[in-house]
Protein backbone atom coordinates (compact mmCIF):
# COMPACT_ATOMS: atom_id res chain seq x y z
CA UNK A 1 0.00 0.00 0.00
CA UNK A 2 1.46 3.58 -0.17
CA UNK A 3 -0.13 6.77 1.21
CA UNK A 4 0.63 10.28 1.26
CA UNK A 5 0.03 12.72 4.28
CA UNK A 6 0.14 16.61 4.98
CA UNK A 7 -0.35 17.14 8.70
CA UNK A 8 -1.23 20.92 8.14
CA UNK A 9 -4.53 21.52 6.12
CA UNK A 10 -3.85 25.52 6.64
CA UNK A 11 -0.39 27.35 6.93
CA UNK A 12 0.07 30.76 7.40
CA UNK A 13 2.58 32.58 6.85
CA UNK A 14 3.86 36.98 6.31
CA UNK A 15 5.09 37.73 3.28
CA UNK A 16 8.91 37.94 2.96
CA UNK A 17 9.08 35.22 5.08
CA UNK A 18 10.29 31.78 4.80
CA UNK A 19 7.86 29.08 4.22
CA UNK A 20 7.51 25.12 4.65
CA UNK A 21 4.21 22.70 3.72
CA UNK A 22 5.01 19.21 5.07
CA UNK A 23 4.63 15.64 3.62
CA UNK A 24 5.12 12.67 4.47
CA UNK A 25 4.97 9.56 2.78
CA UNK A 26 4.62 5.62 3.20
CA UNK A 27 5.59 3.67 -0.01
CA UNK A 28 7.23 0.26 -0.48
CA UNK A 29 10.31 0.77 -3.04
CA UNK A 30 11.35 3.92 -4.03
CA UNK A 31 9.46 6.42 -4.09
CA UNK A 32 8.41 8.86 -6.97
CA UNK A 33 7.30 12.53 -5.10
CA UNK A 34 5.20 15.27 -6.95
CA UNK A 35 4.20 18.64 -5.28
CA UNK A 36 1.46 20.38 -7.13
CA UNK A 37 -0.16 23.78 -6.97
CA UNK A 38 -4.50 24.68 -6.92
CA UNK A 39 -5.01 28.15 -7.54
CA UNK A 40 -9.31 28.68 -7.02
CA UNK A 41 -11.16 27.70 -9.59
CA UNK A 42 -8.35 26.03 -11.61
CA UNK A 43 -6.99 22.54 -11.88
CA UNK A 44 -3.69 21.50 -10.40
CA UNK A 45 -0.25 22.30 -11.53
CA UNK A 46 2.99 20.62 -11.77
CA UNK A 47 5.50 22.27 -9.44
CA UNK A 48 8.07 19.79 -8.74
CA UNK A 49 9.30 16.10 -8.46
CA UNK A 50 11.59 13.97 -6.43
CA UNK A 51 13.09 10.55 -8.71
CA UNK A 52 16.22 10.01 -7.49
CA UNK A 53 19.43 11.30 -6.96
CA UNK A 54 19.45 14.96 -5.35
CA UNK A 55 17.75 15.26 -2.40
CA UNK A 56 16.82 19.09 -3.13
CA UNK A 57 14.65 19.32 -5.85
CA UNK A 58 13.94 22.91 -7.43
CA UNK A 59 10.93 23.77 -9.26
CA UNK A 60 8.80 26.15 -10.29
CA UNK A 61 7.87 30.00 -8.79
CA UNK A 62 11.00 29.98 -6.98
CA UNK A 63 9.56 26.43 -4.62
CA UNK A 64 12.02 23.91 -3.48
CA UNK A 65 11.48 20.22 -1.97
CA UNK A 66 13.88 18.06 0.35
CA UNK A 67 13.93 14.86 0.31
CA UNK A 68 14.39 13.24 3.40
CA UNK A 69 14.47 9.22 3.59
CA UNK A 70 15.23 8.67 7.11
CA UNK A 71 11.99 11.01 8.10
CA UNK A 72 9.98 9.88 4.65
CA UNK A 73 9.66 13.12 4.39
CA UNK A 74 9.35 15.47 1.32
CA UNK A 75 8.50 19.34 2.79
CA UNK A 76 7.57 21.87 -0.13
CA UNK A 77 10.08 25.48 1.17
CA UNK A 78 10.54 28.41 -0.47
CA UNK A 79 12.67 31.13 0.79
CA UNK A 80 10.93 33.76 0.58
CA UNK A 81 6.65 34.01 0.21
CA UNK A 82 4.38 35.67 -1.71
CA UNK A 83 0.84 36.83 -1.80
CA UNK A 84 0.18 34.98 -5.31
CA UNK A 85 2.05 32.25 -3.58
CA UNK A 86 -1.66 31.90 -1.39
CA UNK A 87 -3.19 28.38 -2.56
CA UNK A 88 -4.03 24.57 -2.07
CA UNK A 89 -0.93 22.82 -2.13
CA UNK A 90 -0.95 18.69 -2.86
CA UNK A 91 1.50 16.18 -2.24
CA UNK A 92 1.29 13.15 -4.21
CA UNK A 93 3.43 10.07 -4.88
CA UNK A 94 3.66 6.64 -6.05
CA UNK A 95 6.18 3.92 -5.82
CA UNK A 96 7.60 1.87 -9.19
CA UNK A 97 5.12 -0.88 -8.76
CA UNK A 98 2.10 1.20 -8.70
CA UNK A 99 0.10 2.58 -11.22
CA UNK A 100 -1.61 4.81 -9.70
CA UNK A 101 -0.54 8.45 -7.93
CA UNK A 102 -2.03 9.26 -4.66
CA UNK A 103 -2.43 12.38 -3.45
CA UNK A 104 -2.45 14.04 -0.19
CA UNK A 105 -5.45 16.08 1.25
CA UNK A 106 -4.15 19.16 0.77
CA UNK A 107 -2.72 22.20 2.59
CA UNK A 108 -4.41 25.46 2.22
CA UNK A 109 -1.54 28.24 1.96
CA UNK A 110 -2.13 31.80 2.86
CA UNK A 111 0.29 34.56 2.50
CA UNK A 112 -0.49 37.50 4.64
CA UNK A 113 0.57 40.89 3.50
CA UNK B 1 0.08 25.93 -19.89
CA UNK B 2 -0.85 22.23 -20.38
CA UNK B 3 -3.53 21.71 -23.34
CA UNK B 4 -5.93 19.70 -21.91
CA UNK B 5 -9.40 21.35 -21.81
CA UNK B 6 -12.64 20.58 -19.82
CA UNK B 7 -16.14 21.72 -21.35
CA UNK B 8 -18.11 23.12 -19.28
CA UNK B 9 -16.60 24.59 -16.83
CA UNK B 10 -19.94 25.34 -14.76
CA UNK B 11 -23.00 23.46 -15.36
CA UNK B 12 -25.83 23.73 -12.88
CA UNK B 13 -28.82 20.75 -13.80
CA UNK B 14 -31.63 19.23 -12.32
CA UNK B 15 -32.36 15.97 -10.65
CA UNK B 16 -32.63 13.22 -13.45
CA UNK B 17 -31.12 14.69 -16.38
CA UNK B 18 -28.22 12.81 -18.16
CA UNK B 19 -25.04 14.71 -18.51
CA UNK B 20 -21.60 14.52 -20.42
CA UNK B 21 -18.16 16.09 -19.20
CA UNK B 22 -15.80 16.25 -22.00
CA UNK B 23 -12.17 16.58 -21.54
CA UNK B 24 -9.95 16.58 -24.31
CA UNK B 25 -6.12 16.45 -24.69
CA UNK B 26 -3.40 17.36 -27.23
CA UNK B 27 -0.44 16.62 -26.04
CA UNK B 28 -0.88 12.36 -26.98
CA UNK B 29 -0.59 10.69 -24.27
CA UNK B 30 -1.64 7.40 -22.98
CA UNK B 31 -3.44 7.58 -19.89
CA UNK B 32 -5.95 9.69 -18.39
CA UNK B 33 -7.73 10.26 -15.62
CA UNK B 34 -10.87 11.55 -13.84
CA UNK B 35 -10.60 12.81 -10.03
CA UNK B 36 -13.41 14.33 -7.92
CA UNK B 37 -12.84 16.76 -5.73
CA UNK B 38 -15.46 18.82 -2.92
CA UNK B 39 -14.50 21.89 -2.01
CA UNK B 40 -11.09 22.78 -0.80
CA UNK B 41 -10.61 18.75 0.18
CA UNK B 42 -8.66 16.22 -1.47
CA UNK B 43 -8.68 14.76 -4.84
CA UNK B 44 -10.58 11.08 -4.96
CA UNK B 45 -9.54 9.02 -8.12
CA UNK B 46 -12.61 7.98 -10.02
CA UNK B 47 -12.13 6.24 -13.20
CA UNK B 48 -8.71 6.07 -15.38
CA UNK B 49 -7.27 4.66 -18.36
CA UNK B 50 -4.22 3.24 -19.77
CA UNK B 51 -4.81 4.01 -23.45
CA UNK B 52 -7.74 3.48 -25.86
CA UNK B 53 -10.15 1.15 -25.26
CA UNK B 54 -9.11 1.04 -21.57
CA UNK B 55 -11.32 2.08 -18.71
CA UNK B 56 -10.81 1.13 -14.69
CA UNK B 57 -12.78 2.41 -11.88
CA UNK B 58 -10.83 4.39 -9.12
CA UNK B 59 -10.35 4.48 -5.39
CA UNK B 60 -13.76 6.33 -5.02
CA UNK B 61 -16.99 4.42 -5.81
CA UNK B 62 -18.64 6.88 -8.65
CA UNK B 63 -22.26 6.12 -10.37
CA UNK B 64 -20.50 7.40 -13.38
CA UNK B 65 -19.31 5.97 -16.34
CA UNK B 66 -16.19 6.81 -19.24
CA UNK B 67 -15.32 5.98 -22.22
CA UNK B 68 -12.11 5.85 -24.57
CA UNK B 69 -12.49 5.57 -28.24
CA UNK B 70 -10.02 8.28 -29.08
CA UNK B 71 -6.31 8.71 -27.53
CA UNK B 72 -7.58 12.40 -26.97
CA UNK B 73 -11.09 11.98 -25.66
CA UNK B 74 -12.18 10.74 -22.05
CA UNK B 75 -15.70 12.28 -21.71
CA UNK B 76 -17.73 11.36 -17.92
CA UNK B 77 -20.89 10.44 -18.27
CA UNK B 78 -24.19 10.37 -15.63
CA UNK B 79 -27.03 8.92 -16.77
CA UNK B 80 -28.93 10.05 -13.87
CA UNK B 81 -27.72 13.38 -12.15
CA UNK B 82 -28.62 13.44 -8.49
CA UNK B 83 -27.36 16.50 -6.13
CA UNK B 84 -24.68 13.96 -4.55
CA UNK B 85 -23.18 14.70 -7.58
CA UNK B 86 -22.58 17.79 -6.92
CA UNK B 87 -19.33 18.69 -6.74
CA UNK B 88 -15.86 20.00 -9.34
CA UNK B 89 -14.64 16.88 -11.57
CA UNK B 90 -11.10 17.25 -12.45
CA UNK B 91 -9.71 15.40 -15.49
CA UNK B 92 -5.95 14.82 -15.96
CA UNK B 93 -3.49 12.91 -18.33
CA UNK B 94 -0.30 11.58 -18.07
CA UNK B 95 2.63 10.61 -20.25
CA UNK B 96 3.42 7.14 -18.62
CA UNK B 97 4.75 4.68 -16.04
CA UNK B 98 6.76 5.96 -12.92
CA UNK B 99 8.92 8.84 -12.99
CA UNK B 100 7.20 10.13 -16.16
CA UNK B 101 3.95 9.85 -14.44
CA UNK B 102 3.51 14.15 -13.68
CA UNK B 103 -0.02 14.61 -14.48
CA UNK B 104 -1.22 17.70 -16.25
CA UNK B 105 -5.04 19.21 -15.13
CA UNK B 106 -7.60 20.12 -16.58
CA UNK B 107 -9.12 23.59 -15.19
CA UNK B 108 -12.40 21.10 -13.72
CA UNK B 109 -16.18 21.00 -14.24
CA UNK B 110 -17.60 22.33 -10.92
CA UNK B 111 -21.53 20.47 -11.68
CA UNK B 112 -24.41 21.25 -9.23
CA UNK B 113 -27.52 19.34 -9.41
CA UNK B 114 -30.55 20.86 -8.19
Amino acid sequence: AQSVAQPEDQVNVAEGNPLTVKCTYSVSGNPYLFWYVQYPNRGLQFLLKYITGDNLVKGSYGFEAEFNKSQTSFHLKKPSALVSDSAMYFCAGLSGGYQKVTFGTGTKLQVIP
Amino acid sequence: EADIYQTPRYLVIGTGKKITLECSQTMGHDKMYWYQQDPGMELHLIHYSYGVNSTEKGDLSSESTVSRIRTEHFPLTLESARPSHTSQYLCASSVGWGAKDTQYFGPGTRLTVL
